[in-house]
């Protein structure tokens, strides 16, 4: 089955600094990628999608430069969290869609605390 | 952002028992629906789907029912094991701004005892 690859699973840096984390499609190309954030005890929440070589679209009070998406191919999308503080700290979520009849594929997400 | 809960309800079953999670959608016009289960650190793992032009469907042990009148989806679970203990969250599959994209609903959490 289509296989989702999230990095790192889990991150700690300092607060100010950026941290960088890769969703790739294994075995499928990917045309539209999404990020969630998830705090705890809540659902995931849609940040922004992005669909290969064109520019992400953010759901309504997701800061675009804070967060920022790379959807460079079809197999890989970034999400760089910018100048992080620890109000950032949450559980990022990647999935990856290959098309309207393909589904939605879940990475293993990625636990970052800004200390 | 959309569909944020400020707090996860909680179903508390017996093990054997049979569990409904119920969940209530908010755009009529989306068109297909995905039932996740989430373990403590992890990803969503997908279980049952259904498009909206079916009111139910079966897999092993679990059923999803769809009524699209009121916009409410439940996931029916069979004999309740321990091991389906964990987060369960709908997901509605929704059109955006020229793309498809999946908003999830607030989340129960089952707690299945021994």
């Amino acid at each position: 089955g289509a296989v989702v690859s999230q990095h790192p699973s889990r991150v700690i840096c300092k607060s100010g600094t950026s941290v960088k984390i890769e969703c790739r499609s294994l075995d499928f190309q990917a045309t539209t990628m999404f990020w969630y954030r998830q705090f705890p005890k809540q659902s995931l929440m849609l940040m922004a999608t992005s669909n290969e070589g064109s520019k992400a679209t953010y759901e309504q009070g997701v800061e675009k430069d804070k967060f920022l998406i790379n959807h460079a191919s079809l197999t890989l999308s970034t999400l760089t969290v910018t100048s992080a503080h620890p109000e950032d700290s949450s559980f990022y979520i990647c999935s990856a869609s290959g098309g309207a009849d393909y589904g939605y594929t879940f990475g293993s997400g990625t636990r970052l605390t800004v200390v | 952002g959309e569909s944020v809960g400020l707090h996860l309800p909680t179903l508390s079953v017996q093990e054997g028992d049979n569990s409904i999670i119920n969940c209530a959608y908010s755009n009529s016009a989306s068109d297909y629906f995905i039932w996740y289960k989430q373990e403590s650190g992890k990803g969503p793992q997908f279980i049952i789907d259904i498009r909206s032009n079916m009111d139910k469907r079966q897999g092993q042990r679990v059923t999803v029912l769809l009524n699209k009148t009121v916009k409410h989806l439940s996931l029916q679970i069979a004999a309740t094991q321990p091991g389906d203990s964990a987060v369960y969250f709908c997901a509605e599959n929704m059109l955006g701004t020229g793309f498809q994209k999946l908003v999830f609903g607030t989340g129960t959490r089952l707690l299945v005892s021994p």
